[in-house]
């Protein structure tokens, strides 16, 4: 059982905007920052957002990241066939004195 | 560009000890950074291990701690994992990466291409 808690599916189409969740607590999204990785089929996953909302050199702009209390959300915008992959949100949570992960999201484009 | 690549042993025997090392290129693991480690159980979710910094600070998850132990070889521009009394819950993909946010390492990136190792006799 995940800690951070996710959607198991998603979907959209072509050039549409999708938004993936993730629900924490205090101890965790709700205190620290939240960070969100992308893992294409067979690959190891890749850091698309860290610190809320900022996003490592090469990642377009079409995905953001926000935070409001203990929830986060990871927005993509201009939906692509090459963004159908799986998706993870991430934080440290200091009643475990741990980085814990979301269960994961699969986003399907259709 | 920092790469990061796995080695090791694809299979362990129960109760013994799991041994990986990470070979970095594009960034000397002397000059900052946690490096550390995360782990994916075939077909499930991703679970942090945990990280060591150069000078000397650990961050391990609780849950596995009493068994393991992560190193910097500097010389060597390398890290490495080692897990004692595995079974077969210790069956994963096993992933390298930088840990960057400071002194939780609380993200990772670049990440290795993993390497999958199997528990069992």
């Amino acid at each position: 059982q995940a800690v951070l808690t996710q959607s198991l599916s998603a979907s959209g189409t072509p050039g549409q905007r999708v938004t993936i969740s993730c629900s924490g607590s205090s101890s965790n999204i709700g205190n620290y920052t939240v960070n969100w990785y992308q893992q294409l089929p067979g690959a190891a996953p890749k850091l698309v957002i860290h610190t809320d909302n900022q996003r490592p050199s090469g990642v377009p702009d079409r995905l953001s990241g926000s935070k409001s209390g203990t929830s986060a959300s990871l927005a993509i915008s201009g939906l692509r066939s090459e963004d159908e992959a799986d998706y993870y949100c991430s934080t440290w949570d200091d009643s475990l004195n741990a980085v814990v992960f979301g269960g994961g999201t699969k986003l399907a484009v259709l | 560009q920092v790469q990061l690549q796995e080695s090791g042993p694809g299979m362990v025997k129960p109760s013994e000890t799991l041994s990986l090392t990470c070979s970095v290129s594009g960034y000397s693991i002397s000059t900052g950074y946690f490096w550390g480690w995360i782990r994916q159980p075939p077909g499930k979710g991703l679970e942090w291990i945990g990280g060591a910094y150069q000078s000397g600070a650990m961050l391990y998850n609780p849950s596995l701690k009493s068994r393991l132990t992560i190193s910097l070889r500097t010389s060597r521009n390398q890290f490495s994992l080692e897990l004692s009394s595995v079974t077969a819950a210790d069956t994963a993909i096993y992933y390298c990466a930088r840990l960057g946010g400071g002194s939780l390492g609380s993200w990772a990136g670049p990440w290795g291409p993993g390497i999958l190792v199997t528990v069992s006799s």
